[in-house]
Formats: C-alpha cells, structure tokens, sequence
C-alpha cells in the first residue's frame, strides 16, 4: 500500500531554513507527481507546489517563489522540501502528498509535520 | 492565480437532512474540480473529482455538480460520520491549484 512518512517536528527561528522530508513506498516513485501542502494551525489547506520525481522538475506556487526548493533522491525514493527565510506564518503543517493519475487530485498524504516558528 | 470561494463558511445541519455547499472559481475550471473531507485530527479525503466523479470508496450519498465556474457538493442524508471541514480545489491546467478556504458541516 502506498505510504508517505515524513520527518518530525521542527521548531526554528525567525529568518532561519527548514527541511521536511517524505520517504514514500508502496508504489514506483518516479510514476507520480509529489504535492506540497500546508495547513497553518485553524486554518485551510494552502498548496505550495509539486515536483516530478522522474525529471526533477518542480512547478511552486509564486507566493513561495524565491523562498522553496523541492528536490528528490530516487535512490531512497525521498522527496525534499526546504523553506527559507521563516517568519512566524510559516507556522504550519507541512504535508507531502501523491496525487492518483490525474495530476493535481490528491489521493494520499503523508502524516504531516508541524513546524513552528518562534523566536 | 484562481480564487477559490466556498459558501458558506459553516452550514449547521441537523442528521439524515440534505447538504449543498458550494464552491465559485474566479474563472473557468472547465470540470476540473475536486472537494476533499477534513476531519480533526486527520489529513483531508477525496471525496469527488472531475466536478462529479467519486473517489474510490466514497458512499453514494456525496455528490459533485457544477462546471466552469460554479460547483456544488450535495451530502444527501447526513450521517453523523460526514460531520467535517469540506474544502473544494481546482487543478485547472497549470498551478497553483488553489483550494477553497473551506465550509465547516456542524450538527443543528
């Protein structure tokens, strides 16, 4: 069955970087877009971007341009998100998540990670 | 960037009564539009994509309608389970696949 499990828990400060991960198995990894996702706490669901982890390619959403960088490791089947420079909204958690075959429908997620920005 | 409006915000229903929640895209989605269910506590479930296509195991008493612009999830007979968040998000072309800001589903 496919599983999407993340890195734990970060708590950084202001003006710092973070770096979520999320090892995916139960599937072949390079046949499948991987999305980000975030959810600040109370809020809705903000999706930030995908990454094809065939090609490497990556397509963010221009509100996190110049400030995210998706990457993957196809050895480990690992997919990568850094976030830069946090401010104190960034507080959220973060979710990978694989869409089914049809690009952008979202069929499953990983647990998420909280991360907490905080000086 | 698509703006995604979801009416209401919160929609008290009492159970075994009918839900309609609807979702406006600041432009044509043309049928490509999904609705996912959020419980506390978990990560969203697709419910509906392609404006009216259920996902694989979703009860028949969810719904999808709509096309271009205007769309609406209808929860036929609500169960006390079907009580959530329900966000509706486009993947229209090219991203960002922006989702809605969501409509709570409480009991009356």
């Amino acid at each position: 069955q496919v599983q999407l499990v993340q890195s734990g828990a970060e708590v950084k400060k202001p003006g710092a970087s973070v770096r979520v991960s999320c090892k995916a198995s139960g599937y072949t990894f390079t046949d499948y877009y991987m999305h980000w996702v975030r959810q600040a706490p109370g809020q809705g669901l903000e999706w930030m971007g995908w990454i094809n982890p065939n090609s490497g390619g990556t397509n963010n959403a221009q509100k996190f341009q110049g400030r995210v960088t998706m990457t993957r490791d196809t050895s480990i089947n690992t997919v990568y998100m850094v976030l830069s420079r946090l401010r104190s909204d960034d507080t959220a958690v973060y979710h990978c998540a694989r869409d089914g075959g049809v690009r952008g429908v979202i069929v499953y997620w990983g647990q998420g990670t909280l991360v907490t920005v905080s000086s | 960037e698509i703006v995604m409006t979801q009416s209401p915000a919160t929609l008290s229903v009492s159970p075994g009564e009918r839900a309609a929640l609807s979702c406006r895209a600041s432009q044509s989605v043309s049928s490509n539009l999904a609705w996912y269910q959020q419980k506390p506590g978990q990560t969203p479930r697709l419910l509906i994509y392609g404006a009216s296509t259920r996902a694989t195991g979703i009860p028949a008493r969810f719904s999808g309608s709509g096309s271009g612009t205007d769309f609406t999830l209808t929860i036929s007979s609500l169960q006390s389970e079907d009580f959530a968040v329900y966000y509706c998000q486009h993947y229209n072309n090219w991203p960002p696949w922006t989702f809605g800001q969501g409509t709570k589903v409480e009991i009356k």
